[in-house]
C-alpha cells in the first residue's frame, strides 16, 4: 500500500502528558500537511512542510504543538502538556508541488484519534 | 478570508435516488476544489478534484461541477446506494494559499 499512513490510530492520554504522532506520506510527495478535525466540523489546517522546511503554521498551532520533518520524508507532531481541548482527530495529508503540472491534490491518511482524559 | 459552506448539513434518501450536494465559497480566486468522502471515525478519501479552469469532473456515478464566478460547486450522485452513506466534504485551495479550506460537510444516509 503506497498511501499516507499514520501511527498510532488511537491515543488516550491523561491531561498534562505529552504525545507524539507520526505520519508517513506518499513517497514521491514533497509536501506534507497536518490538519485537526473536531466532531461535526471540517478539518482545520495546522501546518505544512515542503521537503524538510516548515513553511507555514496556523494560529491554531499553539506553542505546545511542534512538528518536524527531519529528512523530508516522515513527519512527527508533538503536543506537550495536553489539554482536554486537544481531543480531536489529527489528519496528515501529502501532495506534490513545485512544477507547472502539479495539481496539488491532497491525499489524506486514516488519522490519529486523540482523547485527553 | 475564504469561507466554505455546505448545504444541507444532513440528507436522507431512499436507495436509487439521484441527489445533489451543494458547496459555496466566498472568494472566487481559487486554485482548485476537492470533494472528499469520510466514513465515521475514518480519514478522508478524495473523490474528485476540479481545477479552477475546469467546469466539471466525472468519476463513475459521481459528477462534480464548478462555477467559479458564482462561488458554487455541486456534487451529483446518480442512483444512490446504501454504501454511499458517509459525510461528504468540500474543500478549496486558494490561489494565494497552501492549505485546503473545508466546509463542515453533508452527512448522507441512503436507506435500502
Amino acid at each position: 500500500d503506497t498511501g499516507v499512513s499514520q501511527d498510532p490510530r488511537h491515543k488516550i492520554t491523561k491531561r498534562g502528558q505529552n504525545v507524539t504522532f507520526r505520519c508517513d506520506p506518499i513517497s514521491e510527495h514533497n509536501r506534507l500537511y497536518w490538519y485537526r478535525q473536531t466532531l461535526g466540523q471540517g478539518p482545520e489546517f495546522l501546518t505544512y512542510f515542503q521537503n524538510e522546511a516548515q513553511l507555514e503554521k496556523s494560529r491554531l498551532l499553539s506553542d505546545r504543538f511542534s512538528a518536524e520533518r527531519p529528512k523530508g520524508s516522515f513527519s512527527t507532531l508533538e503536543i506537550q502538556r495536553t489539554e482536554q481541548g486537544d481531543s480531536a482527530m489529527y489528519l496528515c495529508a501529502s501532495s506534490t508541488a513545485g512544477d507547472r503540472t502539479s495539481s496539488y491534490e491532497q491525499y489524506f491518511g486514516p488519522g490519529t484519534r486523540l482523547t485527553v482524559t | 478570508k475564504q469561507e466554505v459552506t455546505q448545504i444541507p448539513a444532513a440528507l436522507s434518501v431512499p436507495e436509487g435516488e439521484n441527489l445533489v450536494l451543494n458547496c459555496s465559497f466566498t472568494d472566487s480566486a481559487i486554485y482548485n476544489l476537492q470533494w472528499f468522502r469520510q466514513d465515521p471515525g475514518k480519514g478522508l478519501t478524495s473523490l474528485l478534484l476540479i481545477q479552477s479552469s475546469q467546469r466539471e469532473q466525472t468519476s463513475g456515478r459521481l459528477n462534480a461541477s464548478l462555477d467559479k464566478s458564482s462561488g458554487r460547486s455541486t456534487l451529483y450522485i446518480a442512483a444512490s446506494q446504501p454504501g454511499d452513506s458517509a459525510t461528504y466534504l468540500c474543500a478549496v485551495k486558494d490561489q494565494a494559499g497552501t492549505a485546503l479550506i473545508f466546509g463542515k460537510g453533508t452527512t448522507l444516509s441512503v436507506s435500502s
